[in-house]
């Protein structure tokens, strides 16, 4: 059974900084593109970035490039996403996804990350 | 960034009955490769997104046959032959053809 799951998430103000990580298991992790999504409450989604299956390429929208980075370890079959100076507007629960670019063949539960002062 | 825009955003719908929502594209969704990178995702309420169709007309593994996709270019439809209780939710069309995918507002599917 495929399974995603994140953690890390919770409160922190404008500024900080915050790691998620993703524990994956029921597939081959090193052979696939992985993703994270985001949606704001109440929201639709939003793409925040993806990595290649060995982590050699790392593509991020323009909202977040700069301030987050996606990276992996596939000895631990784990995805993380480090976030730094946070805005209120990064406010949203965070989607780890198995896919890339192309579509999304399944998605973690999701993290909530608030950012507020 | 290409625009996706949904229609309709609300749709109550008879148990039983057909449902169709539409998806249209900013610019053309064919990708240099040949194909169409169009996919449609379910969210129920409370849940996480799941995988419906891909790459236009596919169905996800698990996903009823009530559910289908069609169309090219820049227009796209959803459509659920028959709507059962469990089909609330919100529907997104998602595009993966352009940097970066981008997302219809999404479709709010309910049971009148």
């Amino acid at each position: 059974e495929v399974q995603l799951v994140e953690s890390g998430g919770g409160l922190v103000q404008p500024g900080e900084s915050l790691r998620l990580s993703c524990a994956a298991s029921g597939f081959t992790f090193s052979g696939s593109w992985m993703s994270w999504v985001r949606q704001a409450p109440g929201k639709g989604l939003e793409w925040v970035g993806n990595i290649k299956e060995d982590g050699s390429e790392k593509y991020y929208v323009d909202s977040v490039r700069g301030r987050f980075t996606i990276s992996r370890d596939n000895t631990k079959n784990s995805l993380y996403l480090q976030m730094n100076s946070l805005r209120v507007e990064d406010t949203a629960v965070y989607y780890c996804a198995r896919g890339g670019t192309y579509y999304i063949v399944f998605w973690g539960q999701g993290a909530l990350v608030t950012v507020s002062s | 960034d290409v625009v996706m825009t949904q229609s309709p955003l609300s749709l109550p719908v008879t148990l039983g009955q057909p449902a169709s929502i539409s998806c249209r594209s900013s610019q053309s969704l064919v990708h240099s490769d040949g194909n169409t990178y169009l996919n449609w995702i379910q969210q129920r309420p409370g849940q996480s997104p799941r995988p419906l169709i891909y790459k236009v007309s596919n169905r996800d593994s698990g996903v009823p046959d009530r559910f289908s996709g069609s169309g090219s270019g820049t227009d796209f439809t959803l459509k659920i032959s028959r709507v059962e209780a469990e089909d609330v939710g919100v529907y997104y069309c998602m595009q993966g053809t352009h940097w970066p995918p981008t997302f219809g507002q999404g479709t709010r599917l309910e049971i009148k």
